[in-house]
């Protein structure tokens, strides 16, 4: 079984830049999650998405981060502008619906904001 | 406020030597209990978890973990250490039935030759 993909693996950009990161969940998987991992901490909860709805964003920094899953698979974590404190790692998770205490997780996307 | 501690930053052990590695929470009701491992460049994996039932919990990799109320203690355990279970361990408690995990900190686990 294949596991959570995520592209890019890692990105450098400047502040005030636009960046993505994409994911695909495991097949079958109707719930995704965005984590942030910012260095020396652990994962913190960004959005959830049930199929190709939100369920909780109340984490995401929304004046600058978005997120979609249009078609209830692979989903879009967008950041504009980027700030210094957004360098961080970004984790995708999923689980199948109605077992959401068991996540798996990619391997994530570095971000590096100079 | 649900938090979640994991006192030791770093540890070093030799390979072969037994393990243990702490984690404490705080949390109103029986909480779900979580541990993760994340190898470097990594996504984090899941060793085991506590739901409820027996307070000994078995996981992957030969890990167990010993939920404790009394001291609000969920600690990690390995008899022996391989050095490919050198990596960062992550504690996690959530709400029975979502979603809402908070993450420890991390504990960085070394292994000596």
């Amino acid at each position: 079984e294949a596991g959570v993909a995520q592209s890019p693996r890692y990105k450098i950009i400047e502040k005030r830049q636009s960046v993505a990161f994409w994911c695909n969940p495991i097949s079958g998987h109707a719930t995704l999650y965005w984590y942030q991992q910012i260095l020396g901490q652990g994962p913190k909860l960004l959005i959830q998405f049930q199929n190709n709805g939100v369920v909780d964003d109340s984490q995401l920094p929304k004046d600058r981060f978005s997120a979609e899953r249009l078609k209830g698979v692979d989903s879009t974590l967008k950041i504009q502008p980027a700030k210094l404190e957004d360098s961080a790692v970004y984790l995708c998770a999923s689980s199948l619906e109605g077992m959401v205490e068991t996540q798996y997780f990619g391997p994530g996307t570095r971000l590096l904001v100079l | 406020a649900q938090s979640v501690t994991q006192p030791d930053i770093h540890i070093t052990v030799s390979e072969g030597a037994s393990l243990e590695l702490r984690c404490n929470y705080s949390y109103g009701a029986t909480p779900y209990l979580f541990w993760y491992v994340q190898s470097p460049g990594q996504g984090l994996q899941l060793l085991l978890k506590y739901f409820s039932g027996d307070t000994l919990v078995q996981g992957i990799k030969g890990f167990e973990a010993e939920f404790k109320r009394s001291q609000s203690s969920f600690n990690l355990r390995k008899p022996s250490v391989h050095w490919s279970d050198a990596a960062e361990y992550f504690c996690a408690v959530g709400p029975e039935g979502t979603y809402k995990y908070i993450f420890g900190t991390g504990t960085r686990l070394k292994v000596l030759a």
